[in-house]
Parts: C-alpha cells; sequence; structure tokens
C-alpha cells in the first residue's frame, strides 16, 4: 500500500535559521505530493505540490522537489519565522485514483524561537 | 465567510452516547472528505462523498456512519462512542479527485 514517512519532531529552529524537513513515500505508479501546514487550533492547508518528477513546489519562502529516484519530498525553507511554528504534513495522491485518498505522514511539529 | 464549516467545534460526551457532527462548503465542491486526527496527530481518511455519493470508506467501524443531504454537506454521525473515538475530526472538501483539499478548523471530539 501507500505510505508517507516523515522526520519525527519536534524541531525547534532559532528565527532565520535553516529549515528541512524530509519526507519519503512509498506508492505504485506516479503520485502527486504535497506539504499542507497546520497552524495551531485550524485546519491543515495546503503549502505546495507537485505532481510529476522533478517539479518543484514553492510557496511562502518553502521549496519541495519530487524526486522520483530517491522517492522524497523535501520540504524546506531558507529563513524561517515565528509565524512559520505549525505542524506539516508530507502527503501523497495516488495517480487516478478514485477520489482524493490522500495518504499523510505522520505530521512535524516545528517551533521557531525569537 | 468560512469556506468549509463544521460544528460544533468542542464536543465533550460520555460513553455510549449518540452524537453528530456537521460539516458545510460553499466552494460549489463535487467532493467532500471526513478525516481522523489522533493524539499523536497522525491523519487518516475515514469517508469521501461525490455529488452524494459514497467514494471512499475506510477500514472504519460501522458505529460511524456519514450522510450527505446535497453536494454542500456532509455529516458524520457516530452511534455507541468509545473512548478510542476521542481525536481531532476534519471535515474537507475538493472541486475534484485531484485537485488541493480545503479543510475545516476540526471538532474535538473527547469521550469520557
Amino acid at each position: 500500500g501507500n505510505s508517507v514517512t516523515q522526520m519525527e519532531g519536534p524541531v525547534t529552529l532559532s528565527e532565520e535559521a535553516f529549515l528541512t524537513i524530509n519526507c519519503t513515500y512509498t506508492a505504485t505508479g506516479y503520485p502527486s505530493l504535497f506539504w499542507y501546514v497546520q497552524y495551531p487550533g485550524e485546519g491543515l492547508q495546503l503549502l505546495l505540490k507537485a505532481t510529476k518528477a522533478d517539479d518543484k513546489g514553492s510557496n511562502k519562502g518553502f521549496e519541495a522537489t519530487y524526486r522520483k529516484e530517491t522517492t522524497s519530498f523535501h520540504l524546506e525553507k531558507g529563513s524561517v519565522q515565528v509565524s512559520d511554528s505549525a505542524v506539516y504534513f508530507c502527503a501523497l495522491s495516488p495517480f487516478k485514483a478514485a477520489g482524493n485518498k490522500l495518504t499523510f505522514g505522520g505530521g512535524t511539529r516545528v517551533l521557531v524561537k525569537p | 465567510d468560512t469556506a468549509v464549516s463544521q460544528t460544533p467545534k468542542y464536543l465533550v460526551t460520555q460513553m455510549g452516547n449518540d452524537k453528530s457532527i456537521k460539516c458545510e462548503q460553499n466552494l460549489g465542491h463535487d467532493t467532500m472528505y471526513w478525516y481522523k486526527q489522533d493524539s499523536k496527530k497522525f491523519l487518516k481518511i475515514m469517508f469521501s462523498y461525490n455529488n452524494k455519493e459514497l467514494i471512499i470508506n475506510e477500514t472504519v467501524p460501522n458505529r460511524f456512519s456519514p450522510k450527505s443531504p446535497d453536494k454542500a454537506h456532509l455529516n458524520l454521525h457516530i452511534n455507541s462512542l468509545e473512548l478510542g473515538d476521542s481525536a481531532v475530526y476534519f471535515c474537507a472538501s475538493s472541486q475534484d479527485s485531484r485537485e488541493k483539499l480545503f479543510f475545516g478548523s476540526g471538532t474535538q471530539l473527547s469521550v469520557l
């Protein structure tokens, strides 16, 4: 079956530090890959996505590149802010699946300190 | 206007009770979902409806019954609540199967 594995948190950083959250996946075919973010007390929001190999998704200074050879979709941001404190979820959507059956990783809590 | 709204935000109840969570989306989307997030933040799909038709039904106890009166609403009814049902339940919607999901802000269910 499909699965997503991401590094466990919490990840604690100082403002302006570099952030990397690793994500690897197992899936058949060519899934779409996503990063969702959950701010405290809120639902998840799509942060970025990539639908094919070598695609780079980017938004709000975050980037992730779809690497089929390593089945990875690591999230990076060059300089984090306190407002980036949240839980980040890596997810995949199977190719040609009925419905949008996202499989999520376990989430990585990020805490950015001033 | 809230795109995906679910009520109530908090629900505290006793074991054995029956409760419902309501969800409405005003985005005109065709597909709606219920996800369960446990205490470790692990998120798992429960159900998905497309135009009022059930298309995803994961291995969920039959005490959980989704109902979609129209494509803008997807309610979740839970019978005979158990301690293990305590979690945050998220409703979501999307335009079609490959588009991004829009999530509600969650319903925190506590079963005592």
